[in-house]
Formats: C-alpha cells, structure tokens, sequence
C-alpha cells in the first residue's frame, strides 16, 4: 500500500510563472489535506477537500491559490502568478475519514520561486 | 497568530536518557493533540496521540501527558536512541468543532547523542 505520493519533490518556478503541485492520497482515503511550511516555521494548514469537494479553505490565501481534489486523478494545488514569498515546502496528508484518524503526509513538494 | 507554541527549537540529550518535549497552546477548543516526527527532505510521520479526555497516553518508549489546566502538553522519550534524532512537532485540533485543521508548533530538533 504505497503512501501519499506527491510530485514533483522539487519545483523551480519564475516570478509570475504558475505551480502545480499534486498529490495521490493513500489507497482508500478520501480526504485530503494542504499545508505549507516556510523556512524557520511549523506547517500551516491551507485547505481541506474531499472528492470533488472544498470542505474548509480557510487558511488559503484569497488571490492566486486554488485547489481541488476531483472524482479521478490526484488533488492539484495550483499557484498562479507565483512571487518569492510562495517559495516554501509544501505537504499533503490523507486520512481516510474526516479527523477522525491521524493524518498520513507525503514527503512534499519544495517550491523555489527565483 | 501562533496557537501551539514550541519554546525550545532544540534540545540535545544522550543516548539512555530520557527526551522531554513541551508544547504549550492558547486555544482552550482544542480536544485533540498529536506529535509528529520529521527527518529532514521528508514529510512529517505521526508518533502519538491523545485526546483530552485523558491525561496521559503511553506508546512503547514514547508517552504524551496532558495538563488542561496549565494548556500544556509534553512528550517523553525513554530511553532516548540516536534514531530518534528529528524534528519533532506539537499539533492539535478542535474536532468537537469540526475542526479539521492541525494547528501546528514550530517544532523542537531533538539529537540524541551517543
């Protein structure tokens, strides 16, 4: 049962450039989870989906950030018009239910906005 | 603003002794705390758990206690490996509240030496 894949690990954009990031939740799990860690910081939560669905996106920046987790195929966080300050680690986590169990993190996309 | 704070970003102890990581948190709806353990270039792994029902959860070498009253939580490690050498993060959440967001500390390095 492989774990969250996500990709690619590394991810050089140029200012004004878009991300994609993706992530494959593991096997069976429904519920997907981003957070971003900047340098120096602890993981911070941007959004929570399910299939098809935004359940909280709370900690999404208004402008330019958008995600989504679609019947088929990986969730995709999308950056647009990327600037320095987006360069960060970015994590995905899948659970199979709503909070109810621990989330399982893949090992991340590291975005490097140049 | 941070909810879960980690004052020590790092501590260093040696092999056989006993690790004690402290996470402190202001928001008195959170229910439900976690540890994860993370190596570096990789995504955070969970290690333990406990909800605020209890005050103590023990797992193998690794036990979390609980103050509510104090807003505070620690980690033991006893007794301490070189393996265990990692960042080590405090999370919590609010599920009663369908909180689905981890809150996360800044995280604490942790080397255990030989």
């Amino acid at each position: 049962n492989a774990g969250v894949m996500q990709n690619p690990r590394h991810l050089v954009r140029r200012r004004g450039q878009e991300a994609r990031l993706r992530c494959s939740p593991m096997k069976g799990h429904s519920h997907v989870y981003w957070y971003r860690q900047l340098p120096e910081e602890g993981l911070k939560f941007m959004v929570y989906l399910q299939k098809e669905n935004i359940i909280d996106e709370s900690g999404m920046p208004k402008e330019r950030f958008s995600a989504e987790f679609p019947k088929e195929g990986p969730s995709i966080l999308r950056i647009q018009q990327v600037v320095r300050g987006d360069s960060a680690a970015y994590f995905c986590a899948s659970s199979p239910m709503p909070a109810e169990t621990e989330a399982f993190f893949g090992q991340g996309t590291r975005l490097t906005v140049v | 603003d941070q909810q879960v704070k980690q004052n020590s970003p790092s501590l260093s102890v040696q092999e056989g002794r006993i690790s004690i990581l402290n996470c402190d948190y202001t928001n008195s709806m959170f229910d439900y705390f976690l540890w994860y353990k993370k190596y570096p270039a990789e995504g955070p792994t969970f290690l333990i758990s406990i909800s605020s029902i209890k005050d103590k959860n023990e797992d193998g070498r690794f036990t979390v206690f609980l103050n509510k009253s104090a807003k505070h939580l620690s980690l033991h490690i006893v007794p301490s490996q070189p393996g265990d050498s990692a960042v080590y993060f405090c999370a919590a959440s609010a599920r009663e509240n369908s909180g689905y967001a981890l809150n996360f500390g800044k995280g604490t390095s942790l080397l255990v030496t030989p």
